[in-house]
């Protein structure tokens, strides 16, 4: 089947901006995780739903970061009042409770450009 | 906190060598370590994938091992190829997290 897929693929945006990136995972997988990749680094952790809700959100840098994932399926990645800082690839990831347990599958990712 | 070391930061092969990358961890009590591949721009491709009670994994020419009450885990190549050459990634998973290294890049030599 398809795999997780990531909209947009980049962004550009100014200072200050709100800014949402969608991530579509894998169908049936009910793990989701949000990740963001500065250049020259490995991801670095923000997010974990299982289901509809975060089980961790432990990662996600301060309170202008915010992500849901109403039904399950879908989740949107949102960040208000963007900062120059926050330019990285932010990368989704889902995984099934079935098989290979918690093996990660990757997204494209979105490339975030804050001018 | 877990911190995940990759060690060489750069390798440059002709092709054809076999080759091993190294991935150490800081915390022994991991779920299990995963290896990735990631092509310049692109997201990341997993290669495999060993649980915490297993040693090693293979696929076509790659092994992966995992001793992990030393905190360690190598990816072997074997016969590289142009092909190969990537960024490649390892990822432990510790509680809900999954904690990565910074990569190693790899270049095949034709």
């Amino acid at each position: 089947g398809a795999g997780v897929s990531q909209t947009p693929s980049n962004k550009v945006t100014e200072k200050g901006k709100y800014v949402e990136l969608r991530c579509d995972p894998i169908s049936g997988h009910t793990a989701l995780y949000w990740y963001r990749q500065s250049l020259g680094q490995g991801p670095e952790f923000l997010i974990y739903f299982q289901g509809t809700g975060a089980a961790d959100d432990s990662g996600l840098p301060n309170d202008r970061f915010f992500a849901v994932r109403p039904e399950g399926s879908v989740s949107t990645l949102k960040i208000q009042r963007t900062e120059r800082g926050d330019s990285a690839v932010y990368l989704c990831a889902s995984s099934s409770p079935t098989g290979s347990y918690n093996e990660q599958f990757f997204g494209p990712g979105t490339r975030l450009t804050v001018l | 906190k877990q911190e995940v070391t990759q060690i060489p930061a750069a390798l440059s092969v002709p092709e054809g060598e076999n080759l091993v990358l190294n991935c150490s961890f800081t915390d022994s009590a991991i779920y299990n370590l995963q290896w990735f591949r990631q092509d310049p721009g692109k997201g990341l491709t997993s290669l495999l994938l060993i649980q915490s009670s297993q040693r090693e994994q293979t696929s076509g020419r790659l092994n992966a091992s995992l001793d992990k009450s030393s905190g360690r885990s190598t990816l072997y190549i074997a016969a590289s190829q142009p092909g190969d050459s990537a960024t490649y990634l390892c990822a432990v998973k510790a509680g809900n997290q999954f904690y990565f290294g910074t990569g190693t890049s790899l270049t095949v030599i034709p």
